[in-house]
């Protein structure tokens, strides 16, 4: 799987929209950019994921360069309970099957969101 | 979405002792999960793969005899510390691969199982 570079932390203001880049510049074409966040103490949770196209859903939109070598996460107002470690991974197709795909995630070490009042 | 559960969420046991953490998928079936260990201030570690009904893959320096997996059934997967000394004190969370239907492929993670070895 590709190897993912993120700011180590960003700060956001209370109600601001928080944006989130990720630099994948060696992702293929067949992978996909998966979002994850871990707050304090909890498991990772699904944010979001997409190969080429902007996606977006309840809890945030994700922007896929034209090139797919980056990507960036936007909380489009940010609370207090945001503040937590954003994890950025790229991803062969999960429905790929065949056992060469164990469909694994690899983390690095993400971005620590501290959203402020 | 599905949800994944890990038992006990925390635990703390004596040095030389055993402990076993489940993973269990509570309304879907798993015929994948994964093992994950995190340190205070680190990121996830991958462990092990855990495939139902056949023996569990070991990411490279992980002691296969130290954490025992079984992945008895398609919804439930253990891991076993044995003979637990300090430095096995971590978080420990499972994954598990959704087997069919519409999400099929996608991951969902547990709450994590912490462990305190004295």
């Amino acid at each position: 799987d590709a190897k993912t570079t993120q700011p180590t932390s960003m700060d956001c203001a209370e109600g601001r929209a928080a944006n989130l880049p990720c630099n994948h510049s060696t992702i293929s074409g067949n992978e996909y950019v998966y979002w994850y966040r871990q707050i304090h103490s909890q498991g990772p949770q699904y944010i979001i994921h997409g190969l080429k196209n902007n996606e977006t859903n309840e809890m945030a939109s994700l922007i896929i360069t034209e090139d797919r070598k980056s990507s960036t996460l936007i909380l489009p107002h940010a609370t207090l309970r945001d503040t937590a470690v954003y994890y950025c991974i790229v991803r062969g197709s999960p429905s790929q099957r065949g056992s060469s795909n164990t469909g694994k995630l690899i983390f690095g070490q993400g971005t620590t969101l501290q959203v402020k009042p | 979405g599905a949800v994944v559960s890990q038992h006990p969420s925390w635990v703390i046991c004596k040095s030389g002792t055993s402990v076993k953490i489940e993973c269990r998928s509570l309304d879907f079936q798993a015929t994948t999960m994964f093992w994950y260990r995190q340190f205070p201030k680190q990121s996830l570690m991958l462990m092990a793969t855990s495939n139902e009904g056949s023996k569990a893959t070991y990411e490279q320096g992980v002691e296969k005899d130290k954490f025992l997996i079984n992945h008895a059934s398609l919804t439930l997967s253990t891991l076993t510390v044995t003979s637990a000394h300090p430095e096995d004190s971590s978080f420990y969370i499972c994954s598990a691969r959704v087997a069919s239907g519409r999400a099929w492929g996608e991951l969902f993670f547990g709450e994590g199982s912490r462990l305190t070895v004295l």
